[in-house]
């Protein structure tokens, strides 16, 4: 039951433009969304954050969107820069039981071309 | 201030052996997690420890695998007998569950382990 999906499994943009990474969910009881970022031989690191009372939060290039009717989050990247070229996980959790429990999506590989 | 470190990072095995993996977190960081990611999929949690008490251990295959936290600092994730699904990346991460949890965890480089 895969309960937090990216469905692409890759993404190539040129440098300067927007990267637009999204993500689906299907647990309601999710209430907290996050974005990862992964270099190679590396572990992930954390990008990016968003509660389920706010449709959008914004660190600088990066931008998370929630969607709560559509179960759908995305994150953009402007301007997207080759650096930004790793692999994009979202992550979803929910209070109760699971504690803090990550769910994580299958990972989306982001290539930028100078 | 020094991250989250893991050993081996590399590891290649039998099935039917066993493998033990060693993680010291982020001093301070009372929650420890280890996490499976096998290739090309979403890191999956095994087990979460607060202090040296087990949190969720839901995922656990515990007919093979087992971990442990003793003095709720260094933890180890041991696996035995290995099969060959068992072939993934072993990530540790820890996070400081002082105040409001942000959802922000510490991962270690990982260790690659393989089974033949």
């Amino acid at each position: 039951d895969q309960q937090v999906k990216q469905n692409s499994p890759s993404l190539s943009v040129q440098e300067g433009r927007i990267s637009i990474l999204n993500c689906d969910y299907t647990n309601s009881m999710f209430d907290y969304f996050l974005w990862y970022k992964k270099y190679p031989a590396e572990g992930p690191t954390f990008l990016i954050s968003i509660s389920s009372i706010k449709d959008k939060n914004e660190d600088g290039r990066f931008t998370v969107f929630l969607n709560k009717s559509a179960k759908h989050l995305s994150l953009h990247i402007v301007p997207s820069q080759p650096g930004d070229s790793a692999v994009y996980f979202c992550a979803a959790s929910g209070r109760g039981t699971s504690g803090s429990r990550l769910t994580f999506g299958e990972g989306t590989q982001l290539t930028v071309n100078p | 201030e020094a991250g989250v470190a893991q050993s081996p990072r590399y590891k290649i095995i039998e099935k039917r052996q066993s493998v033990a993996f060693w993680c010291n977190p982020i001093s301070g960081h009372a929650t420890l997690y280890w996490y499976q990611q096998i290739l090309g999929q979403g890191p999956k949690l095994l087990i979460q420890f607060q202090n040296n008490g087990v949190v969720d251990d839901s995922q656990l295959p515990k007919d093979r695998f087992s971990a442990e936290r003793l003095k709720g600092v260094d933890s180890t994730l041991k696996i035995q007998p290995a099969k060959l699904e068992d072939s993934a990346v072993y990530l540790c991460a820890s996070s400081n569950t002082q105040g409001a949890w942000t959802g922000e965890l510490f991962f270690g480089e990982g260790s690659r382990l393989t089974v033949l």
